[in-house]
């Protein structure tokens, strides 16, 4: 078992719509969530940490629940510029490493 | 300016070469990574460097050593490539002030073993 999975997709949705995303980790020890952004043959960019309580930063919102195991990214009011590859990243600090997923891609039509 | 660079961006390079990848990093950072990423794969850990004189094997380190040359500076290399090395590797780096989780990545090096 993968120790962090994602749908792989690909996701195909019309501008302004709502997409939401999972992912599952294997590791109940884990402390930190993050989601990052990867557009095509680039490098990822953190588009936003997730926090115990859910968080919001605009039309992003993050949750993690830490019973399931699974935290989850909701994008409303999609933009043509959302279009890229969304990773589930999660970390170990006794580790002191971070274990990515594979990546779910999102691709937003006119 | 790119805060987190890598040198080469492409290289093509034949079965059993040694080759090395560079890094340099301008965000004062005391942490560095290097990750290879497959496709379907995900970004895999190769090593990591907490400081000049910390490093350690990540989940795939066969094949491959680094050299912590400065803070800022941490180079990848492949002793005698091949062509299951071919992949786009990452460097990244993190500070440790901050909790260290947060990693800022460089734009990656298309490498080609044939």
């Amino acid at each position: 078992r993968k120790e962090v999975e994602q749908d792989p997709g690909p996701f195909n949705v019309p501008e302004g719509a709502t997409v939401a995303f999972n992912c599952t980790y294997s590791n109940s020890a884990s402390q930190s969530f993050f989601w990052y952004r990867q557009d095509c043959r680039k490098e990822p960019k953190l588009l936003m940490s997730v926090y115990s309580s859910g968080n919001e930063d605009g039309r992003f919102t993050a949750q993690l629940n830490r019973a399931s195991q699974y935290i989850s990214l909701l994008i409303r009011d999609s933009k043509l510029s959302d279009s890229a590859t969304y990773l589930c990243v999660v970390g170990l600090r006794t580790a002191r490493q971070l274990t990515f997923g594979s990546g779910t891609q999102l691709t937003v039509l006119p | 300016d790119a805060d987190v660079t890598q040198t080469p961006r492409n290289r093509i390079t034949k079965t059993g070469k040694r080759i090395m990848l560079e890094c340099s990093q301008t965000k004062g950072h005391d942490r560095m990574y290097w990750y290879r990423q497959d496709p379907g794969l995900g970004l895999r850990l190769i090593y990591y460097s907490f400081d000049v004189k910390d490093i350690n094997k990540g989940e795939i380190s066969d094949g491959y050593s680094v050299s912590r040359q400065a803070q800022a500076k941490f180079s990848l290399s492949l002793e005698s490539a091949i062509p299951n090395q071919t992949a786009l590797y990452f460097c990244a780096t993190s500070a440790s002030t901050s909790g260290g989780d947060e990693q800022f990545f460089g734009p990656g090096t298309r490498l080609t073993v044939l």
